[in-house]
């Protein structure tokens, strides 16, 4: 069972960014998939989940309007879209799984998410 | 949102002692409480679920207590692995959030 994240990204100011996370060794389907990110130094902060059973979403309001979390069922991948980018979101954005009694068993790696002009 | 307020934010210890994390909400959340353990560059570890399970694999020494507002981690003998950053989650409604963090390190 595991998540995989894709790679490092460098974006400037106002960009859009967009992070994938493949599950595989567990049904797709009958789970959670939880954006979270870390800012340097700083705490986990929960920006949202999709139900990969019911493609149904939940973001945290404070994202509202600048996060879009997607799925594609035929490859097993949730996406995470954040726009307006500003040096603010620099961060590593985590994957985690969630549903079935459990809470956080699965982790993505990690995604580091650079903003600088 | 509901806030979760961790003591102490830092604690020193040595290998051996016995070692108590508190984690506070400020409305209740029933038993809807996870404990992670986080390393330097690592993703965070889930070690309790649901205020007082123990995720499978996690050592006997870590548990959980607490309900309501008022929720405790213990490591009953630290071990050298144990220094690490610790945080407390609910998970009653949206958003989740987290406590700001307790870093374990060496006394």
């Amino acid at each position: 069972v595991q998540l995989v994240q894709s790679g490092a990204e460098v974006k400037k100011p106002g960009a859009s960014v967009r992070v994938s996370c493949e599950a595989s060794g567990y049904t797709f389907t009958s789970y959670s998939i939880n954006w979270l990110r870390q800012a340097p130094g700083q705490g986990l902060e929960w920006m949202g989940k999709v139900h990969a059973g019911g493609d149904t979403t939940t973001y945290a309001q404070i994202f509202q309007g600048r996060v879009t979390m997607t799925m594609d069922t035929s490859t097993s991948t949730v996406y995470l879209d954040l726009s307006s980018l500003r040096s603010e979101d620099t961060a590593v954005y985590y994957c985690m799984r969630s549903g079935g009694g459990h809470i956080g068993d699965v982790w993505g790696q990690g995604t580091t998410v650079t903003v600088s002009s | 949102d509901i806030q979760m307020t961790q003591s102490p934010s830092t604690l020193p210890a040595s290998v051996g002692d016995r070692v108590t994390i508190t984690c506070r909400a400020n409305q209740t959340i029933s038993i809807w409480l996870a404990w992670y353990q986080q390393k330097p560059g690592k993703a965070p570890k889930v070690l309790i679920h649901k205020a007082s399970r123990l995720e499978s694999g996690v050592p006997s020494r870590f548990s959980g207590s607490g309900s309501g507002t008022e929720f405790t981690l213990t490591i009953s003998r630290l071990q050298s692995d144990d220094f690490a950053t610790y945080y407390c989650q609910h998970y009653d409604n949206y958003p989740w959030t987290f406590g700001q963090g307790t870093k374990v390190e060496i006394k």
